[in-house]
């Protein structure tokens, strides 16, 4: 079974509509992230967390809201889909070896908003 | 934006030959990271190269840093078709504790 769990993997909705993303890992990693990926501008992070307490805005958080349910669950909602959210959506789990941080990524969540 | 930049945005070659492809970053870092990404897929952790190190090797893959040039590079040695994916560094800038990705390159080895 994958580490790093992502769901749904492809949904379709309409501008409006309130979206949810779920991510589960089971890597038992305390840090967590959300990061979405456009063509040609490679990944932005949107938000993260460092444990269940613990929630940061990234670089474009504007939009998006999230929810560390657990140690191994968190979410992403887009509260009211724009089409300009279209996108390919990963989760991401890290671990911290000697200061340095290696991250663990989901199959991806692939968004439409129409 | 800390953003890196990678150069070239693709690269095309023929199986066997080598790749490489750099990565520039404009503030001081603590470690910097290469993934690689099959198309439409996640990111896999290929190496990383602390500020304090000038060069790694793991298998195919030899990864550069030149700190006073904030700049990095990946070569992967005798390519095969299955290396084919887009590569990205993800800069770890001191203190951020958070992984900052470049814009990738698209590598395309042929048969």
């Amino acid at each position: 079974d994958a580490d790093v769990t992502q769901t749904p993997r492809n949904r379709i909705t309409k501008t409006g509509k309130r979206i949810m993303l779920e991510c589960s890992q089971t890597k038992g990693h305390d840090r967590m992230y959300w990061y979405r990926q456009d063509p040609g501008l490679g990944l932005r992070l949107i938000y993260y967390s460092f444990d269940v307490k613990d929630i940061n805005k990234g670089e474009i958080s504007d939009g998006y809201s999230v929810s560390r349910q657990a140690q191994a669950k968190f979410s992403l909602s887009l509260e009211s889909a724009i089409p300009n959210q279209t996108a390919l959506y990963f989760c991401a789990t890290a671990y911290t070896s000697g200061g340095a941080d290696t991250q663990y990524f989901g199959p991806g969540t692939r968004l439409t908003v129409l | 934006s800390q953003q890196g930049e990678e150069d070239p945005q693709a690269l095309s070659i023929q199986e066997g030959e080598n790749a490489t492809m750099n990565c520039s970053y404009k503030t001081s870092i603590n470690n910097l990271q290469w993934y690689r990404q099959n198309s439409g897929r996640g990111l896999v952790h290929l190496i990383l190269i602390r500020s304090n190190e000038r060069e790694k090797h793991s298998g195919r893959l030899r990864v550069t840093l030149d700190t006073s040039k904030k700049s990095s590079s990946l070569l992967i040695t005798a390519s095969r078709a299955a290396d084919t994916a887009s590569y990205f560094c993800a800069t770890d800038h001191t203190g951020f504790q958070k992984l900052v990705f470049g814009t990738g390159t698209r590598l395309l080895v042929s048969p």
